[in-house]
């Protein structure tokens, strides 16, 4: 089945600055790729998604980059704030199942002042 | 108002004991789903359901049986239980497929196994 490597596991930057989250899968078939935030106690919830058809998706200061060629795809967060600090999920799904979205481990963001 | 409503948020249950966990989604959608979140796997898939079939099933162990009863239900009954069993488990849904439109997440059941 799918494997998606996301890194990197934590992740601090200062506030303003740019924070970027990488992920890589195995299944070239695979054909959609969400991010999700989960902040302590509270269920994730997505933020951000592209589709294969997409090399490049923003939504306000999110940015999703899709490389099909190398399986990569990653987010990035410009101009963070301390209300970005969360764990980051990215997956992938549409490989050998479409009822499967298998998460990447996680990435911890903590923005700081 | 949460649209997925899992019970209980928590729950004790002691080794070799059987649990259910409750899961209703009121979004209308077709397909359902079973994630585990621990410390050491974090989101792990379980199963997926679509109008009430079994899509997939990443459980090794058979002590793992979800069960649904109607269209937006998806029970999970875990038997014998073991403290490694002890996580977050996260219902989820979607209209159709994983991969045509958005999974939303419960609030998840925190179990804990002594």
């Amino acid at each position: 089945g799918e494997q998606v490597e996301q890194l990197p596991s934590i992740l601090r930057v200062q506030e303003g600055s740019s924070a970027s989250i990488n992920c890589s899968y195995e299944d070239s078939a695979s054909n959609y790729f969400p991010w999700y935030k989960q902040e302590p106690g509270e269920n994730p919830k997505l933020i951000i998604d592209i589709r294969s058809n997409m090399e490049r998706k923003q939504i306000q200061e999110l940015i999703v980059l899709l490389d099909k060629k190398a399986k990569r795809f990653s987010l990035h967060i410009t101009d963070t704030q301390p209300g970005d600090s969360a764990m980051y999920f990215c997956a992938a799904s549409g490989g050998g199942s479409n009822y499967k979205l298998t998460f990447g481990k996680g990435t911890l963001l903590t923005v700081t002042p | 108002d949460p649209k997925i409503i899992q019970k209980p948020k928590y729950l004790v249950a002691v080794t070799g004991s059987e649990k259910i966990l409750i899961c209703e989604q009121y979004l209308g959608h077709n397909a359902m789903y079973w994630y585990r979140q621990s410390a050491k796997k974090p989101l792990e898939f379980m199963f997926s359901y679509s109008y009430q079939k079994l899509m997939d099933n990443q459980t090794a162990s058979s002590r793992f049986q979800p069960q649904s009863s109607k269209k937006n239900h998806l029970d999970l009954q875990i038997t014998a239980l073991k403290p490694d069993d002890s996580a977050t488990y996260f219902c989820a849904s979607s209209q159709e497929t994983a991969n045509t439109g958005q999974l939303y997440f419960g609030e998840g059941s925190k179990l804990t196994v002594l």
